[in-house]
């Protein structure tokens, strides 16, 4: 069955330093990865995803993730963070056997400091 | 234009109420999804609509009931809802069924008394 895990609940990080946000993923055919976000009390934003091509995929307001197959992992990147990067960070996958099924990871809280 | 819009914003109601929450897109998406979110969680899919047919039921209680009258629009009919079905209702589209990305509305956030 097809899974994504980000192992960290929340992830603190200086303004201006660059940030990770963690995903890895169970997939048992090709993966379509995915990373949301959720600002406070709104609906989830899609950022970026990846089917195919460049295991770089570049996505919204500068955000970027690494698909790594060997490492079976698809972490979230930013150059240098921005406090209005606060939010709650989602990695999803698409379910293989119900294509219209976005499984999603539990979702990890990314505090900017100021 | 290029969203999904969700009506009401927020929704109080009591257990005995029937009350619909509204999703619209004209984007020309024909698929639609409900789905449920609790605080801190992420969303859980309810339902799923292509071509404005009912594909995806996620065993969800009949006391919740999705209509898509036609392919822009999609709504959840609650009936004899529980003070646990108190959360976030996210609506989404994507522009065909298994198509590889989802848009989601802002939300209604329904309160259950």
């Amino acid at each position: 069955a097809q899974s994504v895990a980000q192992p960290e609940d929340q992830v603190n990080v200086a303004e201006g330093n660059p940030l990770t946000v963690k995903c890895t993923y169970s997939v048992s055919g090709n993966p379509y990865l995915f990373w949301y976000v959720q600002y406070p009390n709104r609906g989830l934003q899609f950022l970026l995803k990846y089917i195919t091509g460049d295991n770089l995929v570049k996505g919204s307001y500068g955000f970027e993730a690494e698909f790594n197959k060997s490492q079976t992992s698809f972490h979230l990147k930013k150059p240098s963070a921005l406090v209005s990067d606060s939010a709650l960070y989602f990695c999803a996958v698409r379910d293989d056997h119900r294509g219209d099924k976005i499984i999603f990871g539990k979702g990890t809280r990314l505090h900017i400091l100021p | 234009d290029t969203e999904v819009t969700q009506t009401p914003k927020h929704l109080v109601m009591g257990m005995t109420n029937k009350k619909s929450l509204k999703c619209e897109q004209h984007m020309g998406h024909r698929a639609m999804y409900w789905y449920k979110q609790k605080a801190k969680k992420p969303p859980e899919l309810m339902f799923v609509y292509s071509y404005e047919k009912l594909s995806i039921n996620e065993s969800v209680p009949s006391r919740f009931s999705p209509e898509c009258p036609n392919s822009s629009l999609l709504n959840l009919h609650l009936h004899a809802l529980q003070p646990e079905d108190s959360a976030l209702y996210l609506c989404a589209s994507s522009p065909r069924p298994r198509s590889d990305t989802q848009y989601f509305g802002p939300g209604t956030r329904l309160t259950v008394l």
